[in-house]
């Protein structure tokens, strides 16, 4: 059984850089099969999609977001992570990482998601 | 992009059933057999209820259903149960590995 588990800080001062770790069990980040994906979900609002990463690097951003997020992948660590730049109180968000089947076409093992609040 | 438009909230009865609607574009929702649908229980992940449209994951009840026409995908969960109350979203592959959520839509059973 695949499982997900997000680490990083709670709390973000603004114009600073956020920094999560996704952690993964159960299988193999370094995979053709699988991209390691980024959601985020604001307080009392819906879900949004940041991105994904493939096992050989390659990354892929939501073009509506401004190109502040980094997706980065360790496969020695068997880890993939989240930088985002600059943040706001706008980036408060629960984080959440997500595998994301290319065959399914979905998500379908979530991380617990972790609460990232950006203030002073 | 435009998040998908679902209702804030539907509702229903134990046994009943409820339909959540998904609307979108003919660049995400009607251009692709790519719709999903996820689960959301409050503090919690959300959990993959239908890929594909209208394909459900192993251990997801057969009360849950999805289909598609146009642009609008929708979710049927028949036979409500009480432990079927929660948020749901949609979701749809938008082209050039990009992806939206819906803007969710909270079940309350009665």
């Amino acid at each position: 059984q695949v499982q997900l588990q997000e680490s990083g800080p709670g709390l973000v001062k603004p114009s600073e850089t956020l920094s999560l770790t996704c952690t993964v069990s159960g299988g193999s980040v370094n995979t053709g099969s699988y991209f390691w994906s980024w959601i985020r979900q604001s307080p009392g609002k819906g879900l949004q999609w940041i991105g994904y990463i493939y096992y050989s690097g390659s990354t892929y951003y939501n073009p509506s977001l401004k190109s502040r997020f980094t997706i980065l992948v360790d496969t020695a660590k068997n880890q993939f992570s989240l930088k985002v730049n600059s943040v706001t109180a706008a980036d408060t968000a629960v984080y959440y990482c997500a595998r994301e089947s290319p065959t399914a076409v979905s998500f379908d093992y979530w991380g617990q998601g972790i609460l990232v609040t950006v203030s002073s | 992009q435009s998040a998908l438009t679902q209702p804030p909230s539907a509702s229903g009865s134990p046994g009943q059933s409820v339909t959540i609607s998904c609307t979108g574009t003919s660049s995400d929702v009607g251009g692709y057999n790519y719709v999903s649908w996820y689960q959301q229980h409050p503090g919690k992940a959300p959990k993959l209820m239908i890929y594909e449209v209208s394909t459900r994951p192993s251990g997801v009840p057969d009360r849950f259903s999805g289909s598609k026409s146009g642009n609008t995908a929708s979710l049927t969960v028949s036979g409500l149960q009480a432990e079927d109350e929660a948020d749901y979203y949609c979701s749809s592959f938008a082209g050039s590995n990009n992806f939206v959520f819906g803007t969710g839509t909270k079940v309350t059973v009665l």
